[in-house]
């Protein structure tokens, strides 16, 4: 397993632009999560896809959130108008068919909006 | 909703052992984990307890009383690694999924 892996590390952007994140899971993990982890917190779920399906979204999942995994492997997570609030660590976490109880983590996404 | 508590510090000595209390209250319970996140990283899987007692996993421990909606983490011969981030967090059932509801985290800082 070469592990979960998330692009870019860091990203900067201004309010109003618009910003994807990518999450590669382990392969063949079917489940994928989305949190988000402000400094001092603990990570806050947001979303969550087994395969290609979405299966729940948090409420802190505003309209200006979208998430997607087409092909049930990667997913892309979307802000569009983006806020000074939206700034946090975005990380993402896949689990294997046959061990649903471990989650494993990748090493996120800094989002910083001036 | 979801309520998980942890004290924000705790310091220790290298070598010693320290206990990591995390209380929660949550509509439904599924299990609880503990997760290791050093600054700037990925949390890391720990363990996980979904039934009465003690798991033990060479120098960690955790606890869980469904009963009392209580777990800790028990470290033992501290090193100078384990400085870190603990999270409790707390898996509810619903919708068949398996998000995973955080406490705030404990900051561990384990000195010489």
């Amino acid at each position: 397993d070469t592990g979960v892996s998330q692009n870019p590390r860091h990203k900067i952007t201004k309010r109003g632009q618009n910003v994807t994140f990518r999450c590669d899971p382990i392969s063949e993990h079917n489940r994928l999560y989305w949190y988000r982890q402000t400094l001092g917190q603990g990570p806050e779920f947001l979303t969550y896809f087994q395969n290609e399906a979405q299966l729940e979204k948090s409420r802190l999942l505003s309209d200006r959130f979208s998430a997607e995994r087409p092909k049930g492997s990667f997913s892309t997570l979307e802000i569009q108008r983006t806020e000074q609030g939206d700034s946090a660590m975005y990380l993402c976490a896949s689990s294997p068919r046959d061990r649903v109880n471990e989650q494993y983590f990748g090493p996120g996404t800094r989002l910083t909006v001036t | 909703g979801q309520n998980i508590d942890q004290p924000t510090e705790m310091t220790a000595t290298e070598g010693a052992i320290v206990q990591i209390n995390c209380t929660y209250q949550t509509s439904g319970f599924n299990g609880l984990f503990w997760y290791q996140q050093h600054a700037g990283e990925a949390p890391t899987f720990l363990s996980y307890n979904v039934l009465d007692g003690l798991e033990e996993k060479g120098r960690f421990s955790s606890f869980l009383s469904r009963s009392k909606g209580y777990s800790y983490l028990l470290l033992k011969e501290l090193q100078m690694k384990d400085s870190a981030s603990y999270l409790c967090a707390v898996r509810s059932p619903a919708n068949n999924d398996y998000k995973l509801s955080f406490g705030a985290g404990t900051t561990v800082t384990v000195r010489a």
